[in-house]
């Protein structure tokens, strides 16, 4: 069983979608939860933390069950700009301060005209 | 912009031969990681530093070593290199708030 899995999609959705992005995770020691974004070719770029209590940056909401060990990011108004892969990221920590990052996959996203 | 670039961006090098790839950084972050990124296994650590001259291995670091002289900048080694470490390389420091990690634009190595 991966530690970090993802529905690697791909999602096909018109602009103006509401899409939605789960993840689970199998260390219940994880400490910190993120969403990334990668374009084709590219670095991954944080897109946002991911808190106990939900949190939103304009069109993007992630929310986090740690009972469930689940995560999930929702993307309202879908941009054509928003199409990318999207990686479920969740940190432990191996000695101090450091953190290993676990990805997931990553979901596959295509908006379309 | 975390001030991270990599060198050499693409590298072509034969089976054998030892390979060395460059991460520098202008912000003096502590924590520093490398991570490879194929298809079907997603970003997975390498070696990370947490100092200068302070460094542990992740994930799947046989057939890597890594040093850390300077704090801004961190090598990674390939000592004899195979078909298997074809791959794309990122390096990234941690930043200051959430443990969150930010990554160079990558190197693309092929061994032939």
């Amino acid at each position: 069983r991966k530690e970090v899995e993802q529905d690697p999609g791909p999602f096909n959705v018109p602009e103006g979608a509401t899409v939605a992005f789960n993840c689970t995770y199998s260390n219940s020691a994880s400490q910190s939860f993120f969403w990334y974004r990668q374009d084709c070719r590219k670095e991954p770029k944080l897109l946002m933390s991911v808190y106990s209590s939900g949190n939103e940056d304009g069109r993007f909401t992630a929310q986090l069950n740690r009972a469930s060990q689940y995560i999930s990011l929702l993307i309202r108004d879908s941009k054509l700009s928003d199409s990318a892969t999207y990686l479920c990221v969740v940190a432990s920590s191996p000695s101090g301060s450091a953190r290993q990052l676990t990805f997931g996959s990553g979901t596959q996203l295509t908006v379309l005209p | 912009d975390a001030g991270i670039t990599q060198s050499p961006r693409h590298k072509v090098t034969e089976t054998g031969t030892p390979v060395t790839l460059r991460c520098h950084q202008t912000e003096n972050h502590r924590y520093m990681y490398w991570y490879r990124q194929d298809p079907g296994h997603g970003l997975r650590l390498i070696h990370y530093s947490y100092g200068v001259k302070d460094t542990d291995k992740g994930e799947v670091s046989d057939g890597y070593s890594v040093s850390r002289s300077k704090t801004e900048d961190f090598l990674l080694t390939l000592e004899s290199a195979t078909s298997s470490q074809t791959s794309v390389y990122f390096c990234a420091i941690q930043g200051q708030g959430n443990y969150e990690q930010y990554f160079g634009p990558g190197t693309r190595l092929t061994v032939t």
